[in-house]
Parts: structure tokens; sequence; C-alpha cells
């Protein structure tokens, strides 16, 4: 039992350029999630998945798009990288009562 | 949307003291808060959470009270060890609205040291 498991851990884009940071969890939890976090602004949800197939915005959803096709899997796309999307992402995944997150992907943008 | 504001930034106290750390939010309709420490470098972890229906919470050496009237929540640590340094997060979101703990709106943090 992995829990939640997210890839790759260290990634540096050019900008303009777009890439797909995977999340995959194999607790059969329902609810699916995105964070970003920045220095001193705590987490921001970026999306959100309460099913396969639904999907809606959190907070901060701009310059990013989900799917959710399978119970398992969340990915998270960057469009068009910016150097305001340099941030550490953290993809959790839920029960009704707790979020378990994954190990973090840091993502620089240059 | 909701909004949580979270005091302090930071706080350092001596090993064995207490220490507390406050939020507030915004959202009449939230009903669960959780708490989540951060260790350098690691994912975040649900350490302690309480729901509207109960105004305080204890696990071993910590405690969350909750003050739904005034929108505020707080998480004590007594007897703190050198291993309670991290950071630490406060949360809010409406379960019955989202039906899950995965919409969470986050406090900034506050970074804890205990010193030696």
């Amino acid at each position: 039992n992995a829990g939640v498991t997210q890839t790759p851990k260290f990634q540096v884009l050019k900008t303009g350029q777009s890439m797909t940071l995977q999340c995959a969890q194999d607790m059969n939890h329902e609810y699916m999630s995105w964070y970003r976090q920045d220095p001193g602004m705590g987490l921001r949800l970026i999306h959100y998945s309460v099913g396969a197939g639904i999907t809606d915005q959190g907070e901060v959803p701009n310059g990013y798009n989900v799917s959710r096709s399978t119970t398992e899997d969340f990915p998270l796309r960057l469009l068009s990288a910016a150097p305001s999307q340099t941030s550490v992402y953290f993809c959790a995944s839920s029960t009704r009562t707790e979020a378990f997150f994954g190990q973090g992907t840091r993502l620089t943008v240059v | 949307g909701e909004n949580v504001e979270q005091h302090p930034s930071t706080l350092s106290v001596q090993e064995g003291d207490s220490a507390v750390i406050k939020c507030t939010y915004s959202d009449s309709a939230s009903n669960y808060f959780p708490w989540y420490k951060q260790e350098l470098g690691k994912r975040p972890q649900l350490i302690i959470d309480i729901r509207s229906n109960v105004g305080e919470k204890k696990d071993q050496r910590i405690a969350v009270t909750l003050n739904k009237t005034a929108k505020h929540f707080s998480l004590h640590i007594t007897e703190t060890q050198p291993e309670d340094s991290a950071v630490y997060f406060c949360a809010a979101s409406n379960k019955e609205r989202t039906g899950t703990a995965s919409k969470l709106t986050f406090g900034t943090g506050t970074r804890l040291q205990v010193t030696l």
C-alpha cells in the first residue's frame, strides 16, 4: 500500500513549456485534489475531484488543467509554464475525514 | 469563499513549555477544522481535527479548541519536545457542501521551534 505517489519529485521547465504532474493513489478514495505551496502562503487548492469523471476548480486554477478518468489517477497539466508557477505541488487523496498527501513535486520555471 | 488567518507566523518555545497557535475563519458554514504538521521537506500530515459540534478535542499532548460564535480555533501543544519542531497549518472546510476533507482552505502556517 503506497498511499499517494507523485512523480516527478523535481522538475525544471522553461517558460512556455508544458508538462504533466502525475498523481496516483491506491487507497480507493473517491476524492482527490491538487494544492500548491508557496512560502508564507500555506497550501492553496488548484483543482479537485469528487470521483472519476468529475472535477472542479479550486482557489487558483488558472494555467492548470486536470482530468480524472480513473479512481486511481489525477494528473495536473501545466499548459504553458510561467515563472509564477514555480512552487511545490502536493496531490492529496481523501476520505470524508482525512486528506493524505503525496510527497510533493518541486517545480521551477525559468 | 472561505478565508483562514493563522497566528503567529513563527513561535519559539523552550522544551517542556506549551505552545498555542490560533486561527480564525470567515465562513460560518465551515464545520470541519483539521491541523496538519509539516516537517522540513516532508508532506503535511494530519495531527488532529475537530468538527463543529464539538468544543474541544484532546490527543495526548495535543488539543484543539473551537469557538463557533467567534469563528476561531486553536491548537495547544503541552510539554513540547524537540520533535515538535515543524510548520503547523490549520484548515477549514464545509464537509457537507463538498462531501470531502479534500477541499480545504489552509492558514499560512506557523513555524514552531522547540529549543533545548
